[in-house]
């Protein structure tokens, strides 16, 4: 069965730093790429990062260029999201998202649970 | 680059729900579908225009040509009320829609 697991959600200060981390079961990681989705409290999808297969091609979302990191660990069957310079506006559930290749695109296939992030003085 | 879709539709049980997503051009790319139900993560339900993962209802079907993309749920039930969301892919960067509210009446 395929599994993401986030962790490393919770409450953080302005100008501070999370890692957040998405443990992969169920299937072989290293075969595909994976995505940071947000999700602010009653409101819409935004999608914050992906890193492909070899960790090699890596892209963020202008709201958090600069700011934060994707990497993945391939012996770990993780990939973590380092955020830094918190904002307010960075609160939100953070979904770790599988991506699947096919008709020349990503399709989101599998999701975990997610994790709340609050960045609060 | 821009999803639009309606903040909210409406159907009977049993009815036909018709969810749309528009762009420039996106008949020219391929779109994906996603459920979410409240308190949980989003479901894939279409993807590549029309096609169904593993597991979908053949009640979900999807159409994409011009500027419009089309969910098509056929035959609703209430489990179906949800949030659904088309996405696309920009070049390197993943696009959502603002989502529609399907209510089941």
């Amino acid at each position: 069965e395929v599994q993401l697991v986030e962790s490393g959600g919770g409450l953080g200060k302005p100008g501070e730093s999370l890692r957040l981390s998405c443990a992969a079961s169920g299937f072989t990681s290293s075969s595909f790429t994976f995505n940071w989705v947000r999700q602010t409290p009653g409101k819409g999808l935004e999608w914050v990062s992906s890193i492909d297969s070899g960790g090699r091609f890596i892209y963020y979302a202008d709201s958090v260029k600069g700011r934060f990191t994707i990497s993945r660990d391939t012996a770990k069957n993780s990939v973590y999201l380092q955020m830094s310079s918190l904002r307010a506006e960075d609160t939100a559930v953070y979904y770790c998202a599988r991506g699947s290749f096919g008709s020349g695109t990503y399709r989101l296939d599998f999701w975990g649970q997610g994790t709340l992030v609050t960045v609060s003085s | 680059y821009v999803l639009t879709q309606p903040p909210s539709e409406s159907v009977a049980p049993g009815q036909t729900a018709r969810i749309t997503c528009g762009g420039n051009k996106i008949g020219t790319k391929s779109v994906h579908w996603y459920q979410q139900k409240p308190g949980q993560a989003p479901v894939l339900v279409v993807y590549d225009d029309s096609a169904r993962p593993s597991g979908i209802p053949e009640r979900f079907s999807g159409s994409n040509s011009g500027n419009t993309a089309t969910l098509t749920i056929s035959g609703v039930e209430a489990g179906d009320e949800a949030d659904y969301y088309c996405q696309v892919w920009d070049t390197i960067t993943a696009v959502f829609g603002g989502g529609t509210k399907l209510t089941v009446l």
